[in-house]
């Protein structure tokens, strides 16, 4: 079985100041990472994704997340913040197979003071 | 860009009514997917769907829900019976061979 663990459901940050979001899982196979972002009323946005190969990964708006093995983590950090970072952040995790059902922690709402 | 798309954006319901849920993947995606989330709640896993069948569900996929892809464009979910904690966003999502899935923008469902 394979799980989530976000620490923070919330966040905040004066804008310029740096994002990281936590993110731990557990997982029984080699997992798949991946970061969504949800702004108010819409759905989910793939931010960015941990498959295989090269363990930092860079994804939109300047987003990038590390995967470590060692410490079953893949934090999300952005250097700078800007006012429209503000959204909440899930992670999630899923394992290889037909399915590939998305596995999400409980999310980290991030709000920006200016 | 193509995207995943969902109708209605919200829809309100009595408690025993029947609400079908629709959503229209992007062309070419080959796996199908529902996920809910609860008012201030994780996003739940419901069930998924490939080459015309389920392939994996969850335990909150019970008998009064149904899933079909009735033509092919089309991807439904059904509630037959509707409970009052059945109120969630209800969130399509589709993929092709690769990792990467694509969310709709929800529907909204509201069970009274």
């Amino acid at each position: 079985a394979q799980s989530v663990t976000q620490l923070g459901s919330h966040v905040s940050v004066s804008e310029g100041a740096l994002v990281l979001l936590r993110c731990n899982y557990s997982s029984s196979v080699p997992p798949y990472l991946f970061w969504y972002v949800q702004y108010p009323n819409q759905g989910l946005q793939l931010l960015l994704k941990y498959t295989t190969g090269a363990t930092l990964v860079k994804g939109i708006n300047g987003f990038e997340a590390e995967f470590k093995k060692s410490e079953t983590s893949f934090h999300l950090t952005k250097p700078s913040a800007h006012m429209s970072d503000a959204a909440e952040y899930f992670c999630a995790v899923s394992a290889s197979g037909s399915a590939q059902k998305l596995v999400f922690g409980q999310g980290t709402r991030l709000t920006i003071n200016p | 860009e193509p995207e995943v798309t969902q109708t209605p954006s919200h829809q309100v319901t009595q408690m025993g009514q029947e609400v079908i849920l629709r959503c229209v993947p992007i062309s070419n995606h080959l796996y199908f997917y529902w996920y809910r989330q609860i008012l201030g709640q994780k996003v739940e896993f419901l069930v998924s769907f490939y080459n015309n069948e389920i392939s994996e569900k969850s335990e909150i996929f019970d008998d009064q829900f149904s899933v079909e892809r009735p033509d092919g464009s089309n991807f439904t979910l059904k509630i037959r019976s509707t409970k009052l904690e059945d109120s969630a966003m209800y969130f399509c999502a589709s993929r092709p061979y690769n990792y990467e899935q694509y969310f709709g923008p929800g529907t909204r469902l509201t069970v009274t």
